[in-house]
């Protein structure tokens, strides 16, 4: 069965500062990987997505993450965190024909 | 062009009670799904529809039902409601297996039960 794990369930991170939330998968073949924000009180939205080619990819809010598949790892970064990145960051895996599996999520704070 | 609509936005429910979690998709996708999040818990899948005329139980289907309506709807039942149901529901849709496969997600409903 596919799982994800997200080790860090809180970072606080420096306005300004570098952020990397980490996120590593279970499953045999390469998966289709993405990463999801959610705002306090709202949905969902799609930050990022990887299904094959370059593994570093780029996506909305100046977010981009590597795919690894040495390490199993999908891995979310940006350069220069603002206040309003304040949000619970999910990390979610598929086949594909399958539901997105999510990680329990890790909850970031950014702090002036 | 209004996506994943959920209705209600809040409720509240004595044990025992029942009722039914609405949503609609208008983007013509043939999956969709209802997650329940829970705090530390992350997501997890209630129950998803593949296709029009077609269920399947995910990770914690006790205590539900659903029906998908038609293309557009899919409706989350809970027959007699218990505390351990309190949380925030997610009604997601996607063209699973076809292409992007990325879900689209509505603004939930924050259930409570007393």
């Amino acid at each position: 069965a596919q799982s994800v794990t997200q080790p860090d369930i809180h970072i606080t991170v420096s306005e300004g500062a570098s952020l990397e939330l980490r996120c590593n998968y279970s499953y045999g073949a390469t998966p289709y990987l993405f990463w999801y924000v959610q705002s306090p009180g709202q949905g969902l939205q799609l930050l990022l997505k990887y299904f094959s080619g370059d593994t570093l990819v780029q996506g909305i809010k100046g977010f981009e993450a590597e795919f690894k598949r040495s390490q199993s790892s999908f891995n979310l970064r940006k350069p220069s965190v603002h206040w309003s990145d304040a949000a619970e960051y999910f990390c979610a895996v598929s086949r594909g024909n399958t539901p997105l599996v999510f990680g329990k999520g890790t909850r970031l704070s950014v702090i002036a | 062009n209004a996506g994943v609509t959920q209705t209600p936005k809040f409720q509240v429910l004595k044990t025992g009670q029942s009722m039914t979690l609405q949503c609609a998709q208008d983007m013509n996708h043939n999956s969709m799904y209802w997650y329940r999040q829970d705090p530390g818990m992350g997501l997890r899948l209630i129950y998803y529809s593949a296709s029009e005329g077609t269920t399947d139980k995910g990770e914690v289907p006790n205590g539900y039902n659903v029906s998908r309506l038609n293309k557009r709807e899919f409706s989350l039942r809970l027959e007699s409601a218990a505390p351990s149901q309190t949380s925030v529901y997610f009604c997601a849709s996607s063209e699973m297996g076809q292409g992007t496969h990325e879900q689209y997600f509505g603004p939930g409903t924050r259930l409570t039960v007393t």
